[in-house]
Order: C-alpha cells, then structure tokens, then sequence
C-alpha cells in the first residue's frame, strides 16, 4: 500500500501561512494527491486533490514536485477556525483502496 | 441530499453482544467504506465495497462484517464486541471509487461512538 508520511503536529499563528508536507515515496502512476480536514467529533472533509504541479482553490494551494513523491498543503492567512487534522490521502489505485496516515494536528494560535 | 448518515450516534455494548451500525448515502455512489479511528489516531480501513454485491477487506477486518444488497446501503456488524473495538466508526462514500483512478472525493458521515464495556 502506499504509505504517507506528515509532521504529528504544527503550530501557527492567526493570519500567518502553514505548509504541511506529506511524503509519499511508493504512489503509482495513476495515483491523484487529496488532502482531507478533521474537525474534533466530525468526520473529515475534502480540502483539495491534484496530481502534479501546483493546484489552487478558494481554500488552500497544493504543490506537487515532478517526481510526486511528495506534497504540500498552503493554508494562506490562517485562522483559529483552522485548527484541526489534516490528512494526506494517496489512494492506492492498483490495491483497490485508500489509505489515511495518522495525519498533522495544526493548532492556530491567537 | 442528506450525504452519508450513520446511526446510531452513540452506543454502549457489553463484550460479546452483537450489532449493526448502520450506514445509509443518497448520492448513488458507487464505493463506500468503513473506517474507525481511535483516539487520537488517524483512520484504519475496517472494509471496503466497490459496488452492489462486492466487498473486501481493509487493513482491520478481524471482528467486522460487511455486506452490500443495495448501493445506497453498507451495515458494517460487530460479530462479538471486545474492549478494543472502542473507537469512532466512520462511513464514507465515493463516486466510483478505484475505478475512477484515485480521483474520487470521499464523503464522510458524521460517524458512530461506539464504547465496548
């Protein structure tokens, strides 16, 4: 299965930008990069998905090196509302399966 | 569209009783899963079903079973609860799943509290 790797935890302060990077040395070829957010007692939430270079939505920018063996999430100016779990997803296509690593706990301070 | 609902909310068991939980999506997905998550950990695949009929193992099959006779349904049953089946359950549902070459969003229920005594 392909394994991700992130930080366990972050720090930050309100209005400042976060990069979480995930290490995913083992994607396969078809392989498409999601990121997902957990909020305590809820279950996660899409955030953004690509599969190479630089993706950017309403929410967030995800970068994505040419050899895709790894990934960073941008959160711009974030917020206390931010704080949560953040999950690198690689979806394992040729398994069948997804699966979560253990995720980055980002706190924002104020 | 609700999305994925799961009941019940919380539930308290002795060991060795049995149950459903149940997981329900009306978005004609084709791909739904079920995940648990204990605290403070991320979340382990219990089982998977790519469609109506089929379903397979995740990483955490050991005293769960699966079945799906509709798509819209996906019961994930405890066989004989044990302390360590404590944990958040989460059910999950996707577009198509493998076959859409990992481009899938997953929509997640808002999840089961399950507390084995």
């Amino acid at each position: 299965l392909a394994k991700t790797t992130q930080p366990i935890s972050m720090d930050s302060y309100e209005g400042q930008e976060v990069n979480i990077t995930c290490s995913h040395n083992n994607i396969a070829t078809n392989d498409y990069i999601t990121w997902y957010q957990q909020f305590p007692s809820q279950g996660p939430r899409f955030i953004i998905q690509g599969y190479k270079t630089k993706v950017t939505n309403e929410v967030a920018s995800l970068f994505i090196p040419a050899d895709r063996k790894s990934s960073t999430l941008s959160l711009p100016r974030v917020s206390l509302s931010d704080t949560a779990v953040y999950y690198c997803l690689v979806p394992n296509t040729n398994a069948g399966k997804s699966t979560f690593g253990d995720g980055t706990t980002l706190t924002v301070k104020p | 569209n609700a999305g994925v609902t799961q009941t019940p909310k919380f539930q308290v068991l002795k060991t060795g009783q049995s149950m459903t939980l149940q997981c329900a999506q009306d978005m004609n997905h084709e791909y739904m899963s079920w995940y648990r998550q204990d605290p403070g950990m991320g979340l382990r695949l219990i089982h998977y079903s790519v469609g109506a009929g089929i379903t397979d193992q995740g990483e955490v099959p050991n005293g769960y079973n699966v079945s799906r006779s509709t798509t819209e349904d996906f019961p994930l049953r405890l066989l004989s609860a044990a302390p360590s089946q404590t944990s958040v359950y989460f059910c999950a549902s996707s577009r198509n799943g493998r076959l859409a070459g990992g481009t899938d969003t997953q929509y997640f229920g808002p999840g089961t509290r399950l507390t084995v005594l």
